[in-house]
């Protein structure tokens, strides 16, 4: 199985700064063939199901503001909000799509400083 | 508008058996793989299982495998996840998802609780 660790499983930053959240695989989840990353991040707000911010690593899902983005390649990536807003405190979590079973961060915790 | 809901869920005895249904709308469910998600109280997700658009490939979490059968109906768009013997660690939020790079669209999950 691939294994995803996030780091920090917690932070807390000020309004309008940058935020990053990193994300390890195991193993690469670049699939040579198409030359894609099958590394998604999700989004999930008390209550709530998980909401799809990115896949395939840095592609936005439509509706998702383009303070959010991801990049990276193989085993390392990175999710970065550009600019914090309030609606944002949330935990995020990577997922790996490469392979089955299909595995996911333990999740970062993001709060307003 | 996409939209997915769960339904079936509820407290059941350890090695008892319990189904949960997902009714789609809002696409062409045929089109679509779909999935099995389950997230425990205050835990992380996990991936339970998958199930390709005709129901001719299906695909599960280890420890689940023998239990759990995932299942769909074209005809009725709908998604179906019979649990039996089911364990205290099976306790979870189940959300179904449609499967589309890789999961854009999600049920508000039902809630199913193992315990005597």
């Amino acid at each position: 199985d691939i294994v995803m660790t996030q780091s920090p499983d917690s932070l807390a930053v000020s309004l309008g700064e940058r935020t990053t959240i990193n994300c390890k695989s195991s193993q690469s989840v670049l699939y040579s063939s198409n030359n894609k990353n099958y590394l998604a991040w999700y989004q999930q707000k008390p209550g709530q199901p998980p909401n799809l911010l990115i896949y395939w690593a840095s592609t936005r899902k439509s509706g998702v503001p383009d303070r959010f983005s991801g990049s990276g390649s193989g085993t390392d990536f990175t999710l970065t909000i550009s600019s914090l807003q309030a609606e944002d405190v949330a935990v995020y979590f990577c997922q790996q799509y490469y392979s089955t079973p299909y595995t996911f961060g333990q999740g970062t915790k993001l709060e307003i400083k | 508008e996409v939209q997915l809901v769960e339904s079936g869920g509820g407290l059941v005895q350890p090695g008892g058996s319990l189904s949960l249904s997902c009714a789609a709308s809002g696409f062409t469910f045929s089109d679509f793989w779909m999935t099995w998600v389950r997230q425990a109280p205050g835990k992380g997700l996990e991936w339970v299982a998958n199930i390709k658009q005709d129901g001719s490939d299906k695909n599960y979490v280890d420890s689940v495998k023998g239990r759990f059968t995932i299942s769909r109906d074209n005809a009725k768009n709908s998604l179906y996840l019979r649990m039996n013997s089911l364990r205290a660690e099976d306790t979870a939020v189940y959300y179904c998802a449609r499967t589309y790079s890789p999961w854009d669209y999600w049920g508000q999950g039902i809630l199913v609780t193992v315990s005597s």
